[in-house]
């Protein structure tokens, strides 16, 4: 069956790096686009990034546009968020989510990871 | 950016059928997917295409949508449907691609 395991979460100082990965499994994942969501705490769901099957296309929030870079790894099954330049707003669960569809109006997303929090915090 | 609006809160009592509202511009020309989060879970898709259900999903969960608003249906509400509901878009014109809603709390009393 589908499976999405995000790590590489903690805790880190308000300016600092992280970056996050997403293993995929039971899916063809080189054919599929990839996106990441997060949730802060108490909040709702916001859609951050997504990426291509091949790669070659990225999409961002402008919420984190110039601050995160989203890539993937085909041979290894995986997606990566890279986050810099992060601030206390960022604190949140992150979720790596397989779109159905890809994207555009009929695209939603039926399989999740069980997220990775992050907190940035002095 | 395109603006989903749902009420924080809904109560019903078991048994009872619960409606939850999310309200767009036109939104009834948009497809409009609905998600179902419990406490320190990852969201799980209900209803997708407007009114489809993925498999496992019971058939007491059943969406709609007419003129600015979409609505979730759960019929004969059990205490396991507690949890938090977003709605969901696509919007190629916001900044955010994907847009949901700010989730309504439904409390089984």
């Amino acid at each position: 069956q589908v499976q999405l395991v995000e790590s590489g979460g903690g805790l880190v100082r308000p300016g600092g790096s992280l970056r996050l990965s997403c293993a995929a499994s039971g899916f063809p994942f080189s054919i599929n686009y990839m996106t990441w969501i997060r949730q802060a705490p108490g909040k709702g769901l916001e859609w951050l990034s997504s990426i291509s099957s091949s790669g070659s296309t990225m999409y961002y929030a402008d919420s984190v546009k110039g601050r995160f870079t989203i890539s993937r790894d085909n041979s290894k099954n995986s997606v990566f968020l890279q986050m810099d330049s992060l601030r206390a707003e960022d604190t949140a669960v992150y979720y790596c989510a397989r779109p159905i569809n890809d994207y555009g109006d009929r695209s939603y997303f039926h399989f999740w990871g069980q997220g990775s929090p992050v907190t940035v915090s002095s | 950016s395109y603006v989903l609006t749902q009420p924080p809160s809904e109560s019903v009592a078991p048994g009872e059928t619960a409606s939850i509202s999310c309200g767009g511009d036109n939104i009834e020309r948009r497809t409009v997917s609905w998600y179902q989060q419990k406490p320190g879970q990852a969201p799980v898709l209900v209803i997708y295409y407007d009114g489809d259900r993925p498999s496992g999903i019971s058939e007491r969960f059943s969406g709609s949508k007419s003129g600015n608003t979409a609505t979730l249906t759960i019929s004969r509400v059990e205490a396991g449907d507690e949890a938090d509901y977003f709605c969901q878009v696509w919007d190629s014109s916001s900044d955010h691609l994907w847009v949901f809603g700010g989730g309504t709390k439904l409390t089984v009393l």
